[in-house]
């Protein structure tokens, strides 16, 4: 079936540093990819997604690349700051489905 | 615009009694999921529903899961006789509904629930 792995965490960085959390997937067909973040104390919510091999998704200072050659969706921001502390989703869906398969989730803290 | 409400945020029980949860989506949209976050098992999907389709439950972990949507909009999650493991977060999401793109899913703050 279906999964997504992404690096566990927590991730802990300085204000300012790069940030990259790395989604790799296991699917059938062409699925489009997906970035959701969870602040504290919040819902989820979409960050950024990529419905083709090679789309680059971008929100926020945020960017992916949908890798079909590697099956990967890695997540990146060349500098952080504190408002970035969350819980960052890899998911996709399959084009003929339309549930969302989700990662394990990465918990991001951003020191100033 | 008011996005996908929940009630209740939070909800304790004991073990044994149903429980039932409500989800408000988007208004015009019409799919509706109903997932579930729990320490052990991640996010996971639940059930779906799309317009007047058969839903799909093929994420319902047990028969004591079962969920309705009525008219199209407001939907109902219920969990018969509680067990501590039913313990998460339950979240709803919406969306538009196209076969071209798979669109946009909103999620809702979740419901906390806690099966002593």
């Amino acid at each position: 079936g279906d999964s997504v792995t992404q690096m566990e965490g927590p991730v802990t960085l300085s204000e300012e540093a790069f940030l990259t959390i790395n989604c790799t997937y296991t699917a059938t067909g062409y699925p489009s990819l997906f970035w959701y973040v969870q602040y504290p104390g919040e819902g989820l919510q979409l960050l950024l997604k990529a419905t083709k091999a090679d789309d680059k998704g971008s929100n926020k200072g945020f960017e992916a690349t949908y890798r079909k050659e590697t099956t990967s969706f890695h997540l990146e921001k060349g500098s952080v700051q504190v408002s970035d502390s969350a819980v960052y989703f890899c998911a996709l869906r399959r084009a003929a489905g339309n549930k969302l398969t989700f990662g394990g989730g990465t918990r991001v803290l951003v020191k100033p | 615009g008011a996005g996908v409400s929940q009630s209740p945020s939070n909800k304790v029980t004991e073990k044994g009694k149903d429980v039932e949860l409500r989800c408000d989506p988007i208004s015009g949209h019409t799919a509706l999921y109903w997932y579930r976050q729990s320490l052990g098992q991640g996010l996971e999907f639940l059930i779906y529903f799309q317009g007047n389709s058969a839903p799909d439950k093929s994420g319902l972990p047990s028969d004591r899961f079962s969920a309705e949507r009525t008219g199209g909009s407001v939907s109902t999650l219920t969990i018969q006789r509680t067990q501590q493991e039913d313990s998460a977060v339950y979240l709803c999401a919406s969306s538009l509904w196209s076969l071209r793109q798979p669109e946009t899913q909103y999620f809702g703050p979740g419901t906390r629930l806690l099966v002593l």
